[in-house]
């Protein structure tokens, strides 16, 4: 059974702060990795993917990919209220087809 | 505008009464899947389909159907709800291969008396 797993917080940070969500999985072959937002009784929106170790940069988010230790994170930085969210990982199967893994989601509170 | 449409956006039942949900796609995507998130489990797969007529079971398929006959379309099925599937439901789409982003729709939330 593949298993993605976060740390379901909720985790508060106060705005302008670096919000740091991290994510690990089970499955060593896995080749993609997705970082997705969900407000509150809305439904997730994708927000970084991230395929090779190192890090990825998207405005203030940056994803960060660690295969050898099983290991994504999203980073934050300048957090501001509206990004008061779950943040949901998932992973990717190998073998060409979509059919991903998610875990619990992190709830993120920033605070003004 | 592409799109991802579900309904019904709400809906209350009885144990035992047939109910289907829909879900549409504007997209062209091979790819369809349903997922309930429940608080403290997250997104649970319950079935998927990679294309018209080809369906498979995700993690929690017990006391759902799926039906795709069309591209565009992918009902969820509840031939016989029960209080245990009260939850919200997404439908999601994508391209099929690798590294596709999913589209959900904007969720069902079904209470089952």
């Amino acid at each position: 059974q593949k298993e993605v797993e976060q740390n379901s917080g909720p985790l508060s940070v106060p705005e302008g702060a670096i919000a740091s969500l991290n994510c690990t999985y089970s499955d060593r072959v896995s080749q993609s990795f997705f970082w997705y937002r969900q407000y509150s009784g809305k439904s997730p929106e994708l927000i970084m993917s991230i395929y090779s170790n190192g890090d990825k940069e998207d405005g203030r988010f940056t994803a960060q990919l660690n295969k050898a230790s099983q290991y994504v994170s999203l980073l934050i930085r300048d957090s501001q209220p509206s990004d008061s969210a779950t943040y949901l990982c998932a992973v990717e199967e190998p073998g060409g087809s979509y059919i991903p893994t998610f875990g619990r989601g992190t709830s993120l509170i920033v605070h003004p | 505008e592409a799109q991802v449409t579900q309904n019904p956006r709400y809906l209350i039942t009885v144990t035992g009464k047939k109910l289907t949900v829909t879900c549409s796609q504007n997209m062209n995507h091979e790819y369809m899947s349903w997922y309930r998130q429940d608080p403290g489990l997250g997104l649970r797969q319950i079935y998927y389909s990679m294309n018209v007529e080809v369906t498979d079971k995700g993690d929690v398929p017990e006391g759902y159907k799926v039906s795709r006959k069309e591209k565009r379309n992918f009902p969820l099925i509840l031939e016989s709800p029960s209080p245990n599937q009260t939850s919200l439901y997404f439908c999601a789409t994508a391209n099929a291969g690798s590294n596709e982003k999913l589209f959900f729709g904007s969720g069902t939330q079904l209470s089952v008396l």
